[in-house]
């Protein structure tokens, strides 16, 4: 089953553009974590925001957490290109992460 | 670091057929998941193990699949007797406690 519910489904914008992707869940966590997937590859490791953090950078990567709506949100800020891929959040309960179904990301040059 | 490594990348096989998946996870790592991700079904976590031992084995479809983690450098996953509906792409991960989680390249499977 799915904790995490990534909004929207997919996602167009023009390289340069700031992407927002959402995400909500419905039980207490200990982190929730971004990832990324470039078609036919495995995940890739964002970035992991702990419970009692509210915002976190990397790079043009901002992730925001509210616990008191158990959402979340990625902006990936001046995007580019490459990328282009799906972004899964996961959020860890107990050692373990249960993936949402995902935001396809399309950047268009 | 090599990172994850699984092997088979690709497996074909007929409906019946024992297939065993191998993973590798990062030297130091104390957890290690076993996926499975479909189209219709998303990534769903089949069984972890956490220092070798397996703690949580409940998305384990059905008996026909299992799991073994002999050592911290190697696990498998067997599917006796493999079905069609077992056709998707199997990953595993490693993760240090707390941090986050380390994914291989995943093994594509196709039941025919």
């Amino acid at each position: 089953s799915q904790q995490g519910e990534e909004d929207p489904q997919a996602l167009s914008i023009q390289e340069g553009e700031n992407a927002t992707m959402n995400c909500s869940y419905k039980t207490s966590i200990n982190n929730l974590q971004w990832y990324r997937q470039n078609s036919g590859r495995g995940l890739v490791h964002l970035i992991l925001i702990r419970s009692n953090e509210r915002e976190k950078h990397s790079g043009r990567l901002r992730v925001t957490l509210d616990t008191s709506k158990k959402s979340s949100s990625l902006l990936i800020t001046a995007s580019r290109a490459a990328d282009t891929a799906s972004y899964f959040c996961a959020t860890d309960a107990s050692n373990k992460l249960v993936f949402g179904a995902g935001t396809i990301l399309r950047v268009k040059s | 670091d090599a990172g994850v490594i699984q092997s088979p990348r690709h497996e074909v096989t007929e409906m019946g057929q024992e297939v065993t998946l191998r993973c590798k996870p990062i030297s130091g790592h104390d957890y290690l998941f076993w996926y499975r991700q479909t189209m219709m079904r998303g990534l769903e976590l089949l069984i972890y193990f956490n220092n070798n031992v397996p703690i949580d084995d409940s998305g384990m479809p059905e008996d026909r699949f299992s799991a073994k983690m002999p050592n911290a450098s190697f696990s498998t996953l067997k599917i006796q007797p493999s079905e069609p509906r077992d056709s998707a792409v199997y990953f595993c991960a490693s993760m240090f406690s707390g941090y986050g989680y380390t994914f291989g390249s995943g093994t594509r499977l196709t039941v025919v």
